[in-house]
């Protein structure tokens, strides 16, 4: 089946630094990825749609510059949180979509800024 | 906005009894999608719908996709302690690839 691998699972930073969360499909190609957000007791959010070769699509209220998204290959999407501050906290999911066989979801990225 | 809107949000019963989570929106989706969600972790899906009016079960689970495919349900029947999780719905707009969740119900079972 296909798997998603996200790394790290969990950073903490100093708050002012950036952080890279990367997204790899394994063993299938992904045009498309998704980014989440999810805080505690809460729902995902999407954040943005990453595509392979073109700029991100964010969703409405969400920082472009404060969340670069790069999604240079088939195989890898980046979530880079810049400058980040404690209300970034947070845990992010990236997710992929194989075909037919639908949506396929990393195993998350617990980001604490101190 | 919430698209898709979820309920109950919150549900703690005794082990062995039934129980429904709802999930309604008043846009029409292509597809919904049911995930459960263990805590650190990503969701893992459970099912998909597609069809209006169409029914899937897994095991206790009975999943239903409302004729208007605008809303969903799911049933567990004899709730074990093993099904306490964090239960999401998702849906697939027709005009779009993107996948929006319900705000999730968080289950427990207590034995």
């Amino acid at each position: 089946g296909a798997v998603v691998s996200q790394h790290p699972s969990w950073v903490i930073c100093k708050s002012g630094t950036s952080v890279k969360i990367e997204c790899r499909s394994l063993d299938f190609q992904a045009t498309t990825m998704f980014w989440y957000r999810q805080f505690p007791k809460q729902s995902l959010m999407l954040m943005a749609t990453s595509n392979e070769g073109s700029k991100a699509t964010y969703e409405q209220g969400v920082e472009k510059d404060k969340f670069l998204i790069n999604h240079a290959s088939l195989t890898l999407s980046t979530l880079t949180v810049t400058s980040a501050h404690p209300e970034d906290s947070s845990f992010y999911i990236c997710s992929a979509v194989q075909g037919n066989y639908g949506y396929t979801f990393g195993s998350g990225t617990r980001l604490t800024v101190v | 906005t919430q698209l898709l809107e979820q309920s109950p949000q919150f549900l703690s019963i005794q082990e062995g009894e039934n129980l429904t989570v709802y999930c309604n929106s008043s846009s029409v989706f292509s597809s919904l999608q049911w995930y459960r969600q263990e805590p650190g972790e990503g969701p893992v899906l459970l099912v998909t719908v597609v069809t209006g009016g169409e029914v899937k079960k897994l095991k206790r689970l009975t999943f239903q996709f409302g004729d208007a495919r605008k809303d969903s349900s799911l049933h567990i029947t004899a709730a074990q302690p093993g099904d306490t999780g964090l239960y999401l719905c998702a849906g697939i707009h027709r005009s779009a690839q993107k996948l929006v969740f319900g705000q999730g119900t968080r289950l427990t079972i207590n034995p």
